[in-house]
């Protein structure tokens, strides 16, 4: 299947500081991405939704300027957690999915944010 | 509104059977899928449907009924690396997935 490159793995930052992560494809053009986030033990938050050249799509409650997100070309996307805070701790994963091909969205890794 | 239904847990024996289920309610329907992921890593993807029937893919097989909006997951011999949690998604008109919470499998030896 394809890949989805997903960095860092895992990061700890303090409080107040802004963390990025990257999401690649490294063997098809992703059109879009998306990013979700999950708690232990609970299902996958759909947070927004990046189409390649435009802004992304926030679901309801999620705030688009404490999560920004980038889809500047076909196989990367970029989600800045800026001024982050111990309640933004969570693992954010991406995934990513073919323009023409609506079977499958391929995950990212996905990271462990800790913010202290 | 859109719902995706699942067992929260289940429980099973090494080298048993078990059938997790899903029932779904959504805007439309473009295929389901079962993904499963195991603590502390992102979801892998075990299965797709979009047809009503069954897809069968080596120990796991997946079957879906779009009349009544309802899949299963099944999990033949049963091993201990199984033990996991398994989610049901639905791709919906806008080819959205809508996800249900997941069911935690607990295998004993």
């Amino acid at each position: 299947g394809a890949v989805v490159s997903q960095h860092p793995s895992w990061v700890i930052c303090k409080s107040g500081t802004s963390v990025k992560i990257e999401c690649r494809s490294l063997d098809f053009q992703a059109t879009t991405m998306f990013w979700y986030r999950q708690f232990p033990k609970q299902s996958l938050m759909l947070m927004a939704t990046s189409n390649e050249g435009s802004k992304a799509t926030y679901e309801q409650g999620v705030e688009k300027d404490k999560f920004l997100i980038n889809h500047a070309s076909l196989t990367l996307s970029t989600l800045t957690v800026t001024s982050a805070h111990p309640e933004d701790s969570s693992f954010y994963i991406c995934s990513a999915r073919d323009g023409n091909d609506h079977t499958e969205a391929f995950f990212g890794q996905g990271t462990r944010l800790t913010v202290v | 509104g859109q719902n995706i239904d699942q067992p929260t847990e289940m429980t099973a024996t090494e080298g048993a059977i078990v059938q997790i289920n899903c029932t779904y309610q959504t805007s439309g329907f473009n295929g389901l899928f079962w993904y499963q992921q195991h603590a502390g890593e992102a979801p892998t993807f075990l299965s797709y449907n979009v047809l009503d029937g069954l897809e069968e893919k080596g120990r796991f097989s997946s079957f879906l009924s779009r009349s009544k909006g309802y899949s299963y997951l099944l999990l033949k011999e049963l091993q201990m690396k199984d033990s996991a949690s398994y989610l049901c998604a639905v791709m919906d008109s806008n080819y959205q997935l809508i996800w249900g919470a997941g069911t935690k499998l607990i295998i004993k030896p």
